[in-house]
């Protein structure tokens, strides 16, 4: 298995402008996360999906950001318009939701600067 | 709301030390606890999971011990390798599979 594939690796983007970035979790793993990592705060959860479907928000900041995951192998955290404190390292996570044992695997990452 | 505390921030040793890494959680009821490596600019690696009802797990050099009721995790590294050095996160699960995470220790090890 190819692991959680995020994509891209590295976003260099201008204040104001849309950012889109990309995740494929482990195929058979029915929920995915979204996480944030910056040097304040840690790794923070932001979203978490559960067959697909979004069952705690309540990590996203603001109204900027969204999250879809319209099939079980991809989903997409958007933020538009971004600003300068959005960039970190976003982390995308899968499990597969085996009663009590979800070990959480996680995807490289995506390192975004917003100039 | 479930707080996670990892001491020490930052440790240094020479090669071949045995460490201890600890966790501290401030509600007990969890799931279970997961210790993490990142290198640095990488994602993370999962190490050791231990659940609820469990009192250690064990790979290779490493050993994770879970204290649910005092609220401790320990990972103890035995024989430490310069390899080793990255940092070390923990994490406790509550509801919903949500995972709460410590600010991590940061290990170098040094020839």
């Amino acid at each position: 298995d190819a692991g959680v594939i995020q994509s891209p690796r590295h976003e260099v983007t201008e204040m104001g402008q849309e950012v889109t970035l990309r995740c494929k979790p482990i195929s058979g793993h029915n929920s995915l996360f979204w996480y944030r990592q910056t040097m304040m705060r840690g790794l923070e959860l932001l979203i978490y999906f559960n067959n697909n479907v979004p069952i705690d928000d309540s990590g996203m900041p603001e109204d900027r950001f969204s999250a879809k995951m319209p099939n079980a192998s991809f989903s997409t955290l958007k933020i538009q318009p971004s600003e300068p404190r959005d960039s970190a390292v976003y982390f995308c996570a899968s499990t597969p939701d085996r009663g009590g044992v979800n070990e959480q695997f996680f995807g490289p990452g995506t390192r975004l600067t917003v100039l | 709301k479930q707080e996670v505390t990892q001491i020490p921030a930052a440790l240094s040793v020479p090669e071949g030390e045995n460490l201890v890494l600890n966790c501290s959680f401030t509600d007990s009821a969890i799931y279970n606890l997961q210790w993490f490596r990142q290198d640095p600019g990488k994602g993370l690696t999962s190490l050791l999971l231990i659940q609820s009802s469990q009192r250690e797990q064990t790979s290779g050099r490493l050993n994770a011990s879970l204290d649910k009721s005092s609220g401790r995790s320990t990972l103890y590294i035995a024989a430490s390798q310069p390899g080793d050095s990255a940092t070390y996160l923990c994490a406790v699960r509550g509801g919903y599979n949500k995972l709460i995470f410590g600010a991590g220790t940061r290990l170098a090890v040094h020839p």
